[in-house]
């Protein structure tokens, strides 16, 4: 059973595209997360989710919006995909107690042509 | 604000030697520290943390972690490297009141070489 998955895994669209990533955890977590993994590997947190609540949105473009509907789910939607944009999107999660151990999906590869 | 610095961005070692991977990190509190591991195209798994316990930490898959305040340091070790160890190692360091938000480091890809 995997903990956090996300879907889909493979995302090719072109410029000015909208489009979404959905990812669920079954871990009961109370928060979740997206981070952005560029072609260099370089991970940055986008935003944060506890209990439904957004607690963490970095500086991130508004045409990226994320959603969650409950506690095990967390969506993003990107509006008007541009080059940039092209990237390993991951979703994560992480308990009660804060120690800062996150589970992460196997992430979701963006590319914008 | 605080940050990892990971020297060398690709370290290769041959099968059975010792591996050393290198974190710095900068902090105005004392730190959580993590290094994760990702394997190819796969998401981070946690190899071990420090959260101001023991300052030799253990982790998974014969690794461990040594927290040295006085160099800033959280360098991960394993004595004898293997195969199955080649991946992209990220340190990464929080805060304990937020310490679920993590900063990630730029990222080691270890290469284990017959």
């Amino acid at each position: 059973d995997t903990a956090v998955s996300q879907t889909p895994k493979y995302l090719v669209t072109q410029m000015g595209n909208d489009k979404s990533i959905k990812c669920e955890q079954n871990l009961g977590h109370d928060t979740m997360y997206w981070y952005k993994q560029d072609s260099k590997k370089f991970l940055k947190i986008m935003f944060s989710y506890n209990n439904k609540e957004l607690i963490i949105n970095e500086t991130v473009p508004n045409r990226f919006s994320p959603k969650s509907p409950d506690k095990a789910h967390l969506n993003l939607h990107i509006n008007s995909l541009e080059l940039g944009d092209s990237a390993v999107y991951f979703c994560a999660s992480s308990g009660r107690g804060g120690t800062g151990e996150l589970f992460f999906g196997e992430g979701s590869r963006l590319t914008v042509l | 604000a605080q940050s990892v610095t990971q020297l060398g961005s690709h370290v290769s070692v041959s099968e059975g030697a010792l591996v050393l991977l290198r974190c710095n990190y900068s902090s105005s509190v004392p730190p959580y520290l993590f290094w994760y591991v990702q394997y190819p195209n796969q998401g981070l798994q946690l190899l071990l943390k420090y959260t101001s316990a023991a300052t030799l930490v253990k982790g998974i898959n014969g690794f461990e972690a040594e927290f040295k305040k006085s160099e800033t340091s959280f360098h991960l070790t394993k004595p004898s490297a293997h195969m199955s160890d080649a991946a992209e190692y990220f340190c990464a360091v929080s805060d304990p009141g937020t310490a679920s938000k993590l900063t990630f480091g730029t990222g080691t890809r270890l290469q284990v070489t017959l």
